[in-house]
């Protein structure tokens, strides 16, 4: 099947740090989204991307759909304790994929 | 708000007994649903696409007689576990989008416990 690679798995930063996560796939992707989970509940929808090459901002967040179309990054500005969760890249054509996820803590 | 509802949050059930778990769209309609599975600190895991009106696409080393999924309207589908043993244990999630092959949105999970 479709398989993500999502890297870092991990990331330990300090409050007002830049974080920065991506994605790629052997696979082409028509839409690439990036979900934040939060223990004990479902994703929530971040930042989704139609076009390859789209460059795509939410707040302090921005996310780059690859022009190869296999690939997605997303970037956190300034981050604050709240930013703290798991971070999902998804990969969609009919159905929907996911990455390993970005465990992101932020230390005050 | 939430556009897609799922129900129950949390169930704790008998080995051998059947679990239901309901996923609704609130203001659109989805011809379209998944199922997911999540195992702790782990990714989602596609276990089915959910279609209205016709039979569900289980991924592959699924059971879909172990998990029966019902999408009977537009606005509903429900998974049932059935015959639950303690390794079903595992947090469910379902997704719709509002436009097929567009963002799908998630229900809020529900957390299996076979005892």
């Amino acid at each position: 099947g479709q398989q993500l690679n999502q890297s870092p798995q991990s990331m330990f930063i300090q409050e007002g740090e830049d974080v920065s996560m991506n994605c790629t796939s052997s696979s082409i992707f028509n839409t690439w989204l990036w979900y934040k989970q939060e223990p004990g509940e479902g994703p929530v929808l971040l930042i989704a991307l139609y076009k390859a090459g789209e460059l795509t901002s939410n707040g302090r967040l921005t996310a780059q759909f690859g022009i190869t179309r296999k690939d997605s990054f997303l970037n956190i500005s300034a981050s604050i304790p709240s930013d703290v969760g798991i971070y999902f890249c998804a990969g969609q054509n009919n159905d929907m994929r996911f990455g390993a996820g970005t465990r992101l803590t932020v230390k005050p | 708000g939430a556009v897609v509802s799922q129900h129950p949050s949390r169930v704790i059930c008998k080995s051998g007994t059947s679990v239901k778990i309901e996923c609704r769209s609130l203001d659109f309609q989805a011809t379209t649903m998944f199922w997911y599975r999540q195992f702790p600190k782990q990714s989602l895991m596609l276990m089915a696409t959910s279609n209205e009106g016709s039979k569900a696409t289980y991924e592959q080393g699924v059971e879909k007689d172990k998990f029966l999924i019902n999408h009977a309207s537009l606005t509903l589908s429900t998974l049932t576990v059935t015959s639950a043993h303690p390794e079903d244990s595992s947090f469910y999630i379902c997704s719709a989008p509002r436009v097929l092959n567009t963002e799908a949105f998630f229900g809020q999970g529900t957390r299996l416990t076979v005892v």
